[in-house]
């Protein structure tokens, strides 16, 4: 079945722009996990929807940080006024619930952000 | 709060060899953890995880894994390498509710 999917692949966005990353996740699947990707690091957690709810964004580096899922499905990262450190790959996983095997986060190949 | 360190940043193993590579984790209580794999440009890929009884799990691709409580390691082996497998390899541990990745360890397979 599909995966997780994310657009765009790549974004170049110049200093002060305001970006929108798309997440699509499993279908069915009630969790959404963003993370942040910096270049050889390990992913970092941004934050977890379960449904609608955002339950943790304790990960978001700025105000300029901001995310949500409206109807429980898709998911958009909105990054203000962007500044060259956030240039990184963010990634979005999504899980079929929360407990026990469940909790396996697979993953969407990521949007790739370049902040000239 | 739980962390991971993978120590090894660069593996370089001759195709046909076997691999391990070490994850050290750190946890409070019983873990859930994780081995992905990355590819240039992709997102990351489940290889195998344990959550709960047989400390040896078996993943994709013929790698496998065993969990050792009392040495609080993870650590990922395959027999024999192919230069398919070149890539770089996550560690995690699942907190409350999301993943505590380490900072990788690349693979390189030369012929």
């Amino acid at each position: 079945g599909a995966g997780v999917s994310q657009s765009p692949r790549y974004k170049v966005a110049k200093r002060g722009q305001d970006v929108a990353l798309r997440c699509d996740p499993i279908s069915g699947h009630v969790s959404l996990f963003w993370y942040q990707q910096a270049l050889g690091q390990g992913p970092e957690f941004l934050t977890y929807f379960q449904n609608e709810a955002q339950l943790d964004k304790s990960g978001l580096p700025s105000d300029r940080f901001f995310a949500e899922r409206p109807e429980g499905s898709v998911s958009t990262l909105k990054i203000q006024r962007t500044q060259q450190e956030d240039s990184a790959v963010y990634l979005c996983a999504s899980s079929l619930g929360s407990s026990g095997n469940q909790e396996t986060q697979y993953f969407g190949p990521g949007t790739r952000l370049l902040v000239l | 709060a739980q962390s991971v360190t993978q120590p090894d940043i660069h593996i370089t193993v001759s195709e046909g060899a076997s691999l391990e590579l070490r994850c050290n984790y750190s946890y409070g209580a019983t873990p859930y953890l994780f081995w992905y794999v990355q590819s240039p440009g992709q997102g990351l890929q489940l290889l195998l995880k344990y959550f709960s009884g047989d400390t040896l799990v078996q993943g994709i691709k013929g790698f496998e894994a065993e969990f050792k409580r009392s040495q609080s390691t993870f650590n990922l082996r395959k027999p024999s390498v192919h230069w398919s497998d070149a890539a770089e390899y996550f560690c995690a541990v699942k907190g409350y509710s999301t993943l505590t990745f380490g900072k990788g360890t690349m693979l390189l397979v030369s012929p």
